[in-house]
């Protein structure tokens, strides 16, 4: 299995446009997991999905963040318009429920925000 | 709510040297799991090993281990035969039932030739 995979590996965008943080997880897995880490605030989980629905996005920062899950094999991030502290990792890690304790992460997309 | 805390921000080693890293956690819960994730430079977040809350037994993978303390709440993780390349932050986390994982704030581990 190729494992998690993450799109694009870097992005480098100006404030004010629109980000679009892509991820594929591990086939036959039913949870996928949006994290973001930063120096200052460590690892944050942002949004978690269970067999394509949300089940909890309280970590979301405020509502120019916005995460789907289409189907199973896909799941974007969206930050509009993007702001200088969007600037960080986002990592998406994916699980299976009938081994719960375990996330597989991705690569991470670096995100910069001039 | 869980808290997991790394008490140490940095630790350095020499190469074949033994070295700890400390994790204390709070939660209410007596079912759970606790991580030790592991992220070299390249990022990448990787799983060293796991401990079932439930298992008396300390869990080792290779040259790592952990030393459980359910009563104190303290996870610490030992490397053995360190190498150049187990330089990178480390990571506890723990995760109850089937809530999400709560990190801490991690060790930056430096490996000396």
């Amino acid at each position: 299995d190729a494992g998690v995979i993450q799109s694009p590996r870097h992005e480098v965008t100006e404030m004010g446009q629109e980000v679009t943080l892509r991820c594929k997880p591990i086939s036959g897995h039913d949870y996928l997991f949006w994290y973001r880490q930063t120096m200052m605030r460590g690892l944050e989980l942002l949004i978690y999905f269970n067999n394509n629905v949300p089940i909890d996005d309280s970590g979301m920062p405020e509502d120019r963040f916005s995460a789907k899950m289409p189907n199973a094999s896909f799941s974007t991030l969206k930050i509009q318009p993007s702001e200088p502290r969007d600037s960080a990792v986002y990592f998406c890690a994916s699980s299976f429920e009938a081994v719960p304790y375990e996330q597989y992460f991705g690569p991470g997309t670096r995100l910069t925000v001039t | 709510a869980q808290t997991v805390t790394q008490s140490q921000p940095e630790m350095s080693v020499q190469e074949a040297e033994t070295v700890t890293l400390s994790c204390t956690y709070d939660t209410s819960e007596s079912n759970y799991y606790l991580f030790w994730y592991k992220q070299p430079p390249s990022r990448q977040m990787i799983l060293v090993i796991r401990q079932e809350a439930y298992k008396q037994q300390n869990a080792t993978e290779n040259r790592f281990s952990v030393n459980f303390q359910k009563a104190a709440k303290s996870f610490s993780l030992k490397i053995s035969d360190s190498q150049l390349g187990d330089t990178a932050m480390y990571f506890c986390a723990f995760r109850s039932g089937y809530s999400t994982l709560t990190f801490g704030k991690g060790t930056m581990l430096l490996v000396s030739p």
